[in-house]
């Protein structure tokens, strides 16, 4: 089984819906990440916690927002989805006695029409 | 701010051949992390190799190595032996490693590898 997975893998919604990415992940890992990518262009950081109490803004987090339910868990909601919001998103995790090498989820690709 | 620059948006290989990819950094920072990660079109983030800036010895993972060059900020990924399951886009990415807010990866934009048969 995978070590980070995240649900749905794809989705598409209109303008104006919440919606809600879920990762999870059983590497034990107290550091989550929340990235987006969009063509052509390389991850940017929406958000990331490393303990269930420690939540912090990353690059993008405008329109934007988490809740790290569990050691494990850690969701990402869009409020008010917007098209420009179209994109890839990834969950990452990490483990800093381990040199923090970050772990990726498979993505969930988002399509907001 | 640290920036990482890829300057090949699209690079090509024959099976069985070597490439290398390349990729230089800036920053101001002497400890730090480097990292090659790999997307193949399944979108899948997977990391390929790991360097530690205060190692002088090239990290080498099987048939992937790099040239870790410190005083140049150039860190490239030679593949050797390429397969075709190497076909990808592959991500340089740097991490600073004095913490706190400095945790994040920052990524070049990728550089799309064909193997050819």
């Amino acid at each position: 089984d995978a070590d980070v997975t995240q649900t749905p893998r794809n989705r598409i919604t209109k303008t104006g819906k919440r919606i809600m990415l879920e990762c999870s992940q059983t590497k034990g890992h107290d550091r989550m990440y929340w990235y987006r990518q969009d063509p052509g262009l390389g991850l940017q950081l929406i958000y990331y916690s490393f303990d269930v109490k420690d939540i912090n803004k990353g690059e993008i987090s405008d329109g934007y927002s988490v809740s790290r339910q569990a050691q494990a868990k850690f969701s990402l909601s869009l409020e008010s989805a917007i098209p420009n919001q179209t994109a890839l998103y990834f969950c990452a995790t990490s483990d800093p006695t381990r040199g923090d090498t970050q772990y990726f989820g498979p993505g969930t690709r988002l399509t907001v029409l | 701010a640290q920036t990482v620059t890829q300057s090949q948006p699209e690079m090509s290989v024959q099976e069985a051949e070597t490439v290398t990819l390349s990729c230089t950094y800036d920053t101001s920072e002497s400890d730090y992390y480097l990292f090659w990660y790999k997307q193949p079109p399944s979108r899948q983030m997977i990391l390929v190799i790991r360097q530690e800036a205060y190692k002088q010895q090239n990290a080498t993972e099987n048939r992937f190595s790099v040239n870790f060059q410190k005083a140049a900020k150039s860190f490239s990924l030679k593949i050797s032996d390429s397969q075709l399951g190497d076909a990808a886009m592959y991500f340089c990415a740097y991490r600073s490693g004095s913490g706190g807010s400095n945790y994040k990866l920052t990524f070049g934009k990728g550089t799309l590898l064909t193997v050819n048969p």
